[in-house]
């Protein structure tokens, strides 16, 4: 099993529709979590932390479900600008990431 | 603030030549980890140092070796390099002891194996 598991997509979806991606890890004492966003082939940035309780950043909420070993992305209203691929980090020790979820958003 | 700088941006060796890439860290950020990153995949741990400290390896094997200088600059060496090893590498700082620590990237060395 992989240490860190994402639906590989791709997603294609209407400007202004929601979307949610999800991820799961294998290691339980894992004790933080991330989602970072990837545009072609430059470098992975910090999209957001995600915290135990749940949190939101604009159009984006991140949840995280300890005891499922669970935790989501939620874009609302998409821009075309959200194009990219979402990689899901878990940390312990050392962060570990998703293969990502590709997103492209259409006119 | 000067960012993660990686180099050189592009490189091209033949299967069994050694290569080293380099990394400066970002100011105030004393760990640096490298991550390889094939294409379409997520990017895969290799190591991480801490204070000139190896503080954690992934499974690579030990002909991926690197260094840590006072500065905090970093650089990934790689003997016997296969066909395999074509990626793009980046490494990342952070400012504490890292692991658990948001991440800054560079853009990245590709490196192709011929």
């Amino acid at each position: 099993r992989k240490e860190v598991e994402q639906d590989p997509g791709p997603f294609n979806v209407p400007e202004g529709a929601t979307v949610a991606f999800n991820c799961t890890y294998s290691n339980s004492a894992s004790q933080s979590f991330f989602w970072y966003r990837q545009d072609c082939r430059k470098e992975p940035k910090l999209l957001m932390s995600v915290y135990s309780s749940g949190n939101e950043d604009g159009r984006f909420t991140a949840q995280l479900n300890r005891a499922s070993q669970y935790i989501s992305l939620l874009i609302r209203d998409s821009k075309l600008s959200d194009s990219a691929t979402y990689l899901c980090v878990v940390a312990h020790n050392d962060m570990r990431f998703g293969a990502g979820t590709r997103l492209t958003v259409k006119p | 603030e000067t960012g993660v700088t990686q180099s050189p941006t592009h490189l091209i060796k033949t299967r069994g030549q050694q290569v080293t890439l380099r990394c400066s860290s970002q100011s105030g950020h004393n760990t640096v980890s490298w991550y390889q990153q094939a294409l379409g995949q997520g990017p895969q741990f290799i190591f991480q140092y801490y204070r000139e400290e190896e503080n954690g390896r992934g499974n690579f094997p030990p002909r991926f070796s690197g260094l840590q200088f006072p500065n905090y600059s970093s650089e990934l060496n790689v003997n016997a390099l296969e066909l395999d090893d074509s990626a793009l590498y980046l490494c990342a700082s952070s400012p504490g002891e890292g692991g658990e620590e948001k991440l800054f990237f560079g853009s990245g060395t590709q490196l192709s194996v011929l």
